[in-house]
């Protein structure tokens, strides 16, 4: 079945670490994204890429950073640079060069630093 | 710009009908949206309509778009325990390729 990975679930880390969220798609889908959602607020785009080895800022990108070497694959990283990095964090895919393509989402990471 | 504004709370008793609101205020989304997220999980897709419709019709979903007032409401019949959830509403704007969401409505739906 296609669909969208993403690991681990839950992520425990000390503050001033960096840490790495994972997100795999077999969907064939061109364009990824992360979004980072809190409490009582919509999603907020921190990065996202239309193709291979290309990336863009999102509304907050600060304190993260993206690689895109495979199709597949949209690894995120929460840098010590991050303020206030506990959130759970949604990937997502979809093929934009259909008119309707809605997104496409994976069920989350949850990160708490302490 | 973009701005999507939703109610955070609706409270309906288990049968009745429920209705979720949501405003935009871009005036050149093609596509609305709307997605359920259950606890710990991500976003699942419900339905969608596009920008030239006013109502759309999905088993016990109906989407109604108001395109003047941009006003778009989505309506749960029969509201079931299994309904409660998150729902969020996102619009695609033309020639964007990412969505904008709404903050999400808390359904809680009571026995």
């Amino acid at each position: 079945d296609g669909g969208i990975t993403q690991s681990p679930k839950y992520l425990f880390r000390k503050e001033g670490q960096n840490v790495t969220l994972s997100c795999e798609q077999n969907l064939n889908h061109d364009a990824m994204y992360w979004y980072r959602q809190d409490p009582g607020q919509g999603l907020r785009l921190i990065y996202y890429s239309q193709i291979v080895n290309d990336f863009q800022k999102g509304d907050i990108a600060e304190g993260y950073s993206v690689s895109r070497e495979k199709k597949e694959s949209f690894p995120l990283t929460v840098t010590s640079a991050q303020k206030n990095p506990t959130a759970f964090y949604l990937c997502a895919s979809n093929t934009p060069v259909q008119h309707n393509s809605p997104l496409h989402f994976g069920n989350g990471t949850r990160l708490t630093v302490t | 710009g973009e701005d999507v504004e939703q109610s955070l709370f609706l409270s309906v008793r288990e049968g009745d009908s429920s209705v979720i609101n949501c405003t935009y205020t871009d005036s050149s989304s093609t596509y609305l949206y709307w997605y359920k997220q259950e606890p710990g999980a991500g976003l699942q897709l419900l339905t969608y309509i596009f920008s030239n419709m006013d109502m759309k019709q999905d088993q016990r979903l109906t989407v109604l778009l108001n395109k003047k007032d941009k006003h778009l409401s989505l309506r749960i019949a029969d509201t079931q325990t299994g309904d409660s959830a998150i729902y969020f509403c996102a619009e695609k704007q033309t020639g964007a390729n990412n969505l904008f969401f709404g903050t999400g409505t808390r359904l809680t739906v009571i026995p």
